[in-house]
């Protein structure tokens, strides 16, 4: 399809394992978002890409979150030693242009994360 | 820092009733936008709509409308003749226009809209 693509859909993890979770962009689109989503509440920034260079990673609520987009284009988000606090829906984002345009947000299904 | 407010945790009508979603906001920037994005039960949110801050007028699209006042800090939205597929979870968003990381977004708490048959 022509939309956000998340991988996968559903992770349960136990306590202390690592996770990847993968961002399909849209094809072209040179912003990517992560956002965190915890349930019953609003999204909340994790990180920001422009092609392959994170512009910001201020919203990471630990070192143990590490993103990369390494051509630009697909992206994962790796939590490391998961805690059960880390349980969320983690939302992708792109837009087509870059830092400062505003444009409107293209959102994945997310990935629900459940650490046990 | 900026902040969204939608203080309406959850909202019930029944089809065809009109309903308004409140959103107050506050920035310290001049300039800033302001989106409505809708998260049905799949999860994936849809953007609805998106404001700067120098356009106040008031816009419609079909059923949908938003009326955005600047003295009030607030951009609400309004569905007319409510259907049940407007069943869901409604974010009113602000990005700031200085803010260093592209259109970085500060979502509220989100709005549940349930429209019963």
């Amino acid at each position: 399809g022509a939309g956000v693509s998340q991988s996968p859909r559903y992770k349960v993890a136990k306590r202390g394992q690592d996770v990847a979770l993968r961002c399909d962009p849209i094809s072209g689109h040179v912003s990517l978002f992560w956002y965190q989503q915890a349930l019953g509440q609003g999204p909340e920034f994790l990180t920001y890409f422009q092609n392959e260079a994170q512009l910001d990673k201020s919203g990471l609520p630990s070192d143990r979150f590490f993103a990369e987009r390494p051509e630009g284009s697909v992206s994962t988000l790796k939590i490391q030693r998961t805690q059960q606090e880390d349980s969320a829906v983690y939302l992708c984002a792109s837009s087509l242009l870059g830092e400062r345009a505003h444009s409107p947000l293209h959102f994945g299904n997310g990935t629900r994360l459940t650490v046990t | 820092a900026q902040k969204v407010t939608q203080a309406q945790t959850e909202i019930s009508v029944v089809e065809k009733e009109d309903v308004t979603l409140d959103c107050v906001y506050e920035t310290r920037d001049t300039t800033y936008y302001l989106f409505w994005y809708k998260q049905p039960p799949s999860g994936e949110l849809v953007f609805l709509i998106r404001r700067n801050s120098f356009d106040e007028q008031n816009e419609i699209s079909g059923r949908y409308s938003w009326n955005f006042q600047k003295s009030t800090s607030s951009f609400n939205f309004t569905i007319t003749a409510s259907q049940v597929v407007d069943s869901a979870v409604y974010f009113c968003a602000l990005s700031e226009a200085e803010e260093t990381s592209g259109s970085r977004l500060t979502f509220g708490e989100g709005t549940q809209l349930t429209v019963n048959p």
